[in-house]
Order: C-alpha cells, then sequence, then structure tokens
C-alpha cells in the first residue's frame, strides 16, 4: 500500500536556526514527489517536484532532496514568516491519486 | 489570472440538508479533485476525476457525490449521509506533464483557497 509518513509533527526553530523535515514514502513505481506549504485556513502552496533519486531543488531558504525511500526539506537560516504546514505527497506511476502524510507544523521564534 | 476558485468560503449546514461547495478552474487542468482535511490530519482524498464525464471514489467517498460535466468545474455535495462534515474541504487540480519536456514547468496539484464546512 502507497503511504507516507512525515516527521517530527512539529518543531519549534529560532530564527536562524538550520533543521530538516523528513517525508518517509513507500510507493508502487514514484512518478513525483511533491512539497506544499500551508498558512493556516488556506489551500497549499506548491514548492517542489521531485522526479527520482538524487534530485535536489533549491528556493530561497529551501532545499529539497530525494532518495529511494525518504525525501528531506532542508531549512537554511529559517525566518518567523517561514512559520508554517509544510505537506509531502507522492504520486505512484499510472495513478491519478496524490498520497499525501499529515504534515510538520513549524514554528520560527523571533 | 489563471487559478482555482472555491465557494462559498463558508458553509452551515443543517441536519438532513445536502449542501454543494463549487470548485472552478481555468488553468485547462483535466485532472480535478477534492479532498478533506481535519485539524492535525493530512489530506483525505473524497473523489476525483481524471477527464470530463468521469470521476472515480477516493479513501473517503461515503456520504458525498459529485459530477464532472464541463472541464472547468467539479461540485462537490455533502449529503445528509454524512453523518461529521464538519471540516475544511479542498479543491486541486493537476495537468500531466512529462519531465525534461515542459520546461521551467513541474507537474504538481494546485489548490483553491477552500471551503469550511460547519454544522448547525
Amino acid at each position: 500500500e502507497d503511504q507516507v509518513t512525515q516527521s517530527p509533527e512539529a518543531l519549534r526553530l529560532q530564527e536562524g536556526e538550520s533543521s530538516s523535515l523528513n517525508c518517509s514514502y513507500t510507493v508502487s513505481g514514484l512518478r513525483g514527489l511533491f512539497w506544499y506549504r500551508q498558512d493556516p485556513g488556506k489551500g497549499p502552496e506548491f514548492l517542489f517536484t521531485l522526479y527520482s533519486a538524487g534530485e535536489e531543488k533549491e528556493k530561497e531558504r529551501l532545499k529539497a532532496t530525494l532518495t529511494k525511500k525518504e525525501s528531506f526539506l532542508h531549512i537554511t537560516a529559517p525566518k518567523p514568516e517561514d512559520s508554517a504546514t509544510y505537506l509531502c505527497a507522492v504520486r505512484a506511476s499510472g495513478t491519478y491519486k496524490y498520497i499525501f502524510g499529515t504534515g510538520t507544523r513549524l514554528k520560527v521564534l523571533a | 489570472d489563471g487559478g482555482i476558485t472555491q465557494s462559498p468560503k463558508y458553509l452551515f449546514r443543517k441536519e438532513g440538508q445536502n449542501v454543494t461547495l463549487s470548485c472552478e478552474q481555468n488553468l485547462n487542468h483535466d485532472a480535478m479533485y477534492w479532498y478533506r482535511q481535519d485539524p492535525g490530519q493530512g489530506l483525505r482524498l473524497i473523489y476525483y476525476s481524471q477527464i470530463v464525464n468521469d470521476f472515480q471514489k477516493g479513501d473517503i467517498a461515503e456520504g458525498y457525490s459529485v459530477s464532472r460535466e464541463k472541464k472547468e468545474s467539479f461540485p462537490l455535495t455533502v449529503t445528509s449521509a454524512q453523518k461529521n462534515p464538519t471540516a475544511f474541504y479542498l479543491c486541486a487540480s493537476s495537468i500531466d506533464l512529462t519531465p525534461g519536456l515542459a520546461g521551467d514547468l513541474q507537474e504538481t496539484q494546485y489548490f483553491g483557497p477552500g471551503t469550511r464546512l460547519l454544522v448547525l
């Protein structure tokens, strides 16, 4: 069964304190792994798509990496405005379904 | 501006009442989705549609119904059979892209702003 597990559930960081969020997945043939940011009461906002092991993508203070079993979202020198819930999802080959993890709630303190 | 719109932002349902949530997209995407989000939980798939006049049940379809008569529209009806409808409902759309052939475009789902459904 396709499955996504995110850890930790919640993370508190001081401003400037770098860290990583983990997304472990099991899927029968990966078409893509996706990272989203969600602010309270809003729809998820797309961050990255990763297609194959070894791929990396960066955007401002965020960097996403992918292996055959997991993905990491690295946050370098975070700022309070990076506080949000970060969601990870996978899509298996041959299907239109996206499987989501439960997210990591990130709080960055000034 | 291209995007996905959902209405209303807040919706109140009385016992025994059916209510319909609207979702419209002008991104020319073929696939559309409905998710339910409860506090502390991830997104759970209710229904999805790969093409007009076709849709499939997701993981929690009981008590819900959909239609896909137009490419741009994918309304969700929460029926009286759904006994615990209070949640945040998200609509999304997506298009298939071939990695390496899509330029800077990345395959993903694009989400609407959500509708919060509350029971009176």
